[in-house]
């Protein structure tokens, strides 16, 4: 039972590149979410997904684009990576219900 | 303008004895709250969560109390085990919309 996968679990960047974070979710939730975290921080939302070709911005969506295709994946876009990427980035899906989410490993990632 | 705060970065708790984890929140428009665990290397995962129409939910050792007047919610953990260690998250949301996370407690269980 995969549950939310992510891939990959570490990444380093340099400044200017790109790069995509992968989500994939086996449970057939219609919500999902990009989450970022911060050291000492908590989780903040930077896009969520409540279905195939719907998304919307979150908290802290600038840096960051976001596609949904799929109920199954949710892929996060870095496009010009800045050392304020550096973080830990978490997602996360959700049934209708919406308020329980599940959340995958997370993916490292430093820009340097 | 942090919407859920927990206060104390971290707690140390005996085995066997009574974790207490607070949470504090100011939108009073919250109506469900959740508390996640989170241990090295994972992601969070659902622990317990509490409706503001009750003030209270109770899961085995797990306990959260929900004083709406205060916008104060609180984990209590009896009792507390070695495996019990990691990060707690308090989080909110408001009529099944967006979780708002607090900043996390690291709570250390001694044996």
């Amino acid at each position: 039972n995969a549950g939310v996968t992510q891939t990959p679990k570490f990444r380093i960047l340099k400044i200017g590149q790109s790069m995509t974070l992968q989500c994939t979710q086996d449970m057939n939730h219609n919500y999902m979410y990009w989450y970022r975290q911060d050291p000492g921080m908590g989780l903040k939302l930077i896009y969520y997904s409540v279905g195939a070709g719907i998304t919307d911005k979150g908290e802290v969506p600038n840096g960051y684009n976001v596609s949904r295709s799929t109920t199954e994946d949710f892929p996060l876009r870095l496009e010009l990576a800045a050392p304020s990427q550096t973080s830990v980035y978490f997602c996360a899906s959700a049934t209708v219900a919406k308020n329980i989410q599940y959340f995958g490993a997370g993916t490292r990632l430093s820009v340097l | 303008d942090q919407q859920v705060k927990q206060n104390s970065p971290s707690l140390s708790v005996q085995e066997g004895r009574i974790s207490i984890l607070n949470c504090d929140y100011t939108n009073s428009m919250f109506d469900y709250f959740l508390w996640y665990k989170k241990y090295p290397a994972e992601g969070p995962t659902f622990l317990i969560s509490i409706s503001s129409i009750k003030d209270k939910n109770e899961d085995g050792r797990f306990t959260v109390f929900l004083n709406k007047s205060a916008k104060h919610l609180s984990l209590h953990i009896v009792p507390s085990q070695p495996g019990d260690s990691a990060v707690y998250f308090c989080a909110a949301s408001e009529y099944g919309n967006k979780l708002v996370f607090g900043a996390g407690t690291i709570l250390r269980v001694k044996s």
